[in-house]
């Protein structure tokens, strides 16, 4: 099993550009969320989904969109980026909720100039 | 809502002692919590967790120290190695989520 994959790994985007960042698990998790990690910070959630179609906000999802139309796959888009969303983005899943341990993914850089 | 934390941000351990990482939690609701190590340029790993029905959890090298009394979660990681150098998380659960200190960078000296 692969767990938890992301794509890209890397990625430089210039002000204003769009993207989206892929998350897929093989585990056949239900739940899966979308973090960003900040230096000197710990992971602070942008969107999560407790199964296929469904989304939910986290702490700070302004100018984040997701969706979960396969349970193996979550996605993330940045419409519009800003340089405030330069970060590394962590794709985790569990398989049930938030009293078992979540997978975390690699992560991905992403810079916006 | 409310958030867990850690006290320290940094601690330096001579290889082979032990090191105690600590954390305070303030949702006396919350009742799963679960340590994280994260190397550079990686994602979390988990280490270990406990549940609220536990005060005390051991794995292979670590245990884990749970107080509700005073809402404090601790790490403990006996004869510290060269590979522990790493960030480590505690988090506590909010209904389907978990929420993260800020973590807590451990390097081991030789």
């Amino acid at each position: 099993n692969a767990g938890v994959t992301q794509t890209p790994k890397f990625r430089v985007l210039k002000t204003g550009q769009s993207m989206t960042l892929l998350c897929a698990q093989d585990m056949n998790h239900e739940y899966m969320y979308w973090y960003r990690q900040d230096p000197g910070m710990g992971l602070r959630l942008i969107h999560y989904s407790v199964g296929e179609g469904t989304t939910a906000k986290g702490e700070v999802p302004d100018g984040y969109n997701v969706s979960r139309l396969k349970k193996q796959n979550f996605l993330l888009g940045l419409e519009s980026a800003a340089p405030s969303q330069t970060s590394v983005y962590f794709c985790a899943s569990s398989y049930l909720g938030g009293r078992v341990e979540q997978f975390f993914g690699p992560g991905t850089r992403l810079t916006v100039l | 809502g409310e958030s867990v934390g850690l006290h320290l941000p940094t601690l330096s351990v001579q290889e082979g002692d032990n090191s105690i990482i600590n954390c305070a939690y303030s949702n006396s609701a919350s009742d799963y919590f679960i340590w994280y190590k994260q190397e550079s340029g990686k994602g979390p790993q988990f280490i270990i967790d406990i549940r609220s029905n536990m005060d005390k959890r051991q794995g292979q090298r670590v245990t884990v120290l749970l107080n509700k009394t005073v809402k404090h979660l601790s790490l403990q990681i006996a004869a510290t190695q060269p590979g522990d150098s790493a960030v480590y998380f505690c988090a506590e659960n909010e209904d389907y989520k978990l929420s993260f200190g800020a973590g807590t960078t451990v390097t081991v000296r030789a």
